[in-house]
């Protein structure tokens, strides 16, 4: 079945430093992948996605880039800042038969960051 | 701010009791799903719904069951409840529930069972 698999947390960076949490997932279609943030007492916001290999979302500093060869979409952002502290969580969803979509989502990566 | 809502934000009861969480999609939005985020389990899919057709099944248990109704709200009924049960659960909507979609989430109904 599918799966993603992201790097266990917690992850301790200061202002500034560069952040990368990796993500490799496993599916028997053509997913489309996804990075979801959870700040805390919040639901889940989109961060960003693609939908196909090759492609890189991005958005508010952060890229990810789909590697169909590697089954990978690590996160990166270059200079973390105090307010990207949150649950970062790697996701994929793919097409079945029937056209369901359900999100699967890896166990989460809790990132803070100090000043 | 996504656009979905979701009632009551909290909710405590008692084992063996029965719960309803109520979900607003996005105004548009067809598809709505349902997740539970616990501690152990992370964030699992319960079940998805498409223009009030059940569409995707997850890992729900046979003691919870949902709907989604003509105005496209939906409900989850929780029954028979467990300390286990215990946990977040997140609605979300999609426009017409394509694997390519972003899903939208609400804040959650954070449950309690004491």
């Amino acid at each position: 079945g599918n799966s993603v698999t992201q790097m266990e947390g917690p992850v301790t960076l200061s202002e500034e430093a560069f952040l990368t949490i990796n993500c490799t997932y496993t599916a028997t279609g053509y997913p489309s992948l996804f990075w979801y943030v959870q700040y805390p007492g919040e639901g889940l916001q989109l961060l960003l996605k693609a939908t196909k290999a090759d492609d890189k979302g991005s958005n508010k500093g952060f890229e990810a880039t789909y590697r169909k060869e590697t089954t990978s979409f690590h996160l990166e952002k270059g200079s973390v800042q105090v307010s990207d502290s949150a649950v970062y969580f790697c996701a994929l969803s793919d097409q079945r038969n029937s056209g369901n979509t359900p999100l699967v989502f890896g166990k989460g990566t809790r990132l803070s960051v100090i000043a | 701010d996504s656009g979905v809502t979701q009632t009551p934000k909290h909710l405590i009861t008692a084992t063996g009791q029965r719960v309803t969480l109520r979900c607003s999609p996005r105004s548009g939005d067809l598809s709505v799903y349902w997740y539970q985020q616990s501690l152990d389990q992370g964030l699992q899919f319960l079940i998805q719904y498409y223009n009030g057709e059940e569409r995707a099944k997850g890992n729900i248990l046979e003691r919870f069951s949902a709907q989604q109704f003509p105005d496209l709200h939906s409900e989850l009924n929780l029954s028979s409840l467990e300390l286990g049960d215990s946990a977040l659960y997140f609605c979300a909507s999609s426009e017409q529930g394509g694997p390519r979609e972003t899903q939208y989430f609400g804040p959650g109904t954070r449950l309690l069972v004491l």
